[in-house]
């Protein structure tokens, strides 16, 4: 049974750019959200997805955006790449409803320069 | 906004010593889960205790949750190099995403 997976594992983009991070959920999950991770920080919560619909939202501009497919698969889209962009960028699936465990992907490093 | 505080921020030990890394947060929760990271990985959860429990065990880690202060603990006992990492407390309110903190930073010395 395969975990969260998520690519690319690292990228880099030149600032103004536009990238696409990708996540397949684990096995029986509904549920895809995104964090975004900056070096020495804990995940900052960027929002997430069920019923392929965005459910909730953390303290991102518009310039996060994202989608989640019939397979519960989901992409986090970054435009206008800033450098303060440079994150790890977690994706998190899980069974919907209150008290369900999270799991993590590896993340995708993005570097922008 | 962050939710979780952990306290310290950075912990080293030796080998076999026990740690214990506390939490903090602000609102009401469901349940609160802790997280460990390796550096530059993904988060590995290790445990998870609800809003009506007071104390959970899992092997070698033992987690507090006291609502009334608003304050978790987790503990690991007899320590290993291998558990070197970053550690996570994660809270779960009104059914919605985690908020973390940021996070204690363990060194256990060989």
């Amino acid at each position: 049974d395969a975990g969260v997976t998520q690519s690319p594992t690292h990228l880099i983009k030149t600032r103004g750019q536009q990238v696409t991070l990708r996540c397949s959920p684990k096995s029986g999950h509904d549920t895809v959200s995104w964090y975004q991770q900056a070096l020495g920080q804990g995940p900052q919560f960027i929002f997430q997805y069920y019923e392929e619909e965005e459910r909730q939202r953390g303290n991102f501009p518009d310039r996060f955006s994202g989608h989640q497919y019939p397979n519960y698969s989901s992409e986090l889209n970054v435009n206008a790449l800033l450098l303060g962009d440079s994150a790890l960028y977690l994706c998190a699936s899980r069974f919907q409803g209150s008290g369900n465990t999270i799991y993590f992907g590896e993340g995708s490093w993005l570097t922008v320069v | 906004s962050q939710q979780g505080e952990e306290d310290p921020q950075a912990l080293s030990i030796q080998e076999g010593e026990n740690a214990t890394m506390n939490c903090s947060y602000k609102t009401s929760i469901n349940n609160l889960q802790w997280y460990r990271q390796n550096s530059g990985r993904g988060l590995v959860h290790l445990i998870l205790i609800r809003s009506n429990e007071r104390e959970k065990h899992s092997g070698r880690l033992r987690v507090t949750l006291d609502t009334s202060k608003k304050s978790s603990s987790l503990l690991i006992t007899a320590s290993r190099a291998a558990d070197t990492a970053s550690y996570f407390c994660a809270t779960d309110e009104r059914n919605n995403d985690m908020r973390f903190g940021a996070g204690t930073r363990l060194t256990v010395k060989p």
